[in-house]
């Protein structure tokens, strides 16, 4: 089965500049993470989807940061407007449904870096 | 913030078992322990998860201590390709996925 697929791989902007990230999840996976990575730190959660609901974003930096996921298939996290701390990996993850048995299947991130 | 503590780094020889702990006292009833890897410049990867009893699938063995505050995974035989970070994950109802700092793996040929 096809993986899950994000692009861009890198993107470079200037501070104060917005910037969008695309995930496309695995065929029929309900539930949909977005994760940012910085340097030499774990991925840190920064929302979680439902087919088009939002499970958890109790970590998303909601006055510049912002995700949707249409028609509960692919999803888009935008950053708007971006700071140099904003530079990380994002990654994007998705699984079958919420169940605590499910495992999750990792896309290869998008790097961003904020000059 | 992660639901887990592991020791930052450990190291190995290759060819030789490894055994990476966890330590997870507030784990719930209905927690699923997950353990994910990640090689440099990938995304994570799935290993092995499990919710009372020990585990095994072909990367490798989960054991999981009877009160559950605690698990160890175990690569049978390390080789060069299993350094990567390791993170041990709590898994909950609502399907949160936290992730820490995890244990860095170095293998030593």
């Amino acid at each position: 089965e096809a993986g899950v697929a994000q692009s861009p791989r890198y993107k470079i902007i200037e501070k104060r500049q917005s910037v969008a990230f695309w995930c496309n999840p695995i065929s029929g996976h309900a539930t949909l993470y977005w994760y940012q990575q910085i340097l030499g730190q774990g991925p840190k959660l920064l929302i979680q989807f439902q087919n088009n609901g939002v499970v958890d974003d109790s970590q998303l930096p909601k006055d510049r940061f912002s995700a949707e996921r249409l028609k509960g298939v692919d999803s888009t996290l935008k950053i708007q407007p971006a700071k140099l701390e904003d530079s990380a990996v994002y990654l994007c993850a998705s699984s079958w449904s919420v169940s605590t048995n499910e495992k999750l299947f990792f896309g290869s991130g998008t790097q961003l870096s904020v000059l | 913030d992660a639901k887990t503590t592991q020791p930052n780094s450990m190291e190995s020889n290759e060819e030789e078992p490894v055994h990476l702990p966890c330590n997870h006292s507030t784990i719930s009833g209905t927690d699923y322990i997950h353990w994910y890897r990640q090689l440099p410049s990938q995304g994570p990867e799935y290993v092995i998860h499990g919710l009372t009893s020990n585990v095994n699938n072909r990367m490798a063995s989960l054991a999981i201590a009877e009160d559950r505050k605690s698990s160890t995974l175990i690569l049978h035989r390390a080789t060069l390709r299993d350094a990567a970070v390791y993170y041990c994950i709590l898994r909950d109802v609502l399907g949160d996925m936290r992730f820490g700092a995890g244990t860095r793996l170095t293998v030593k040929p």
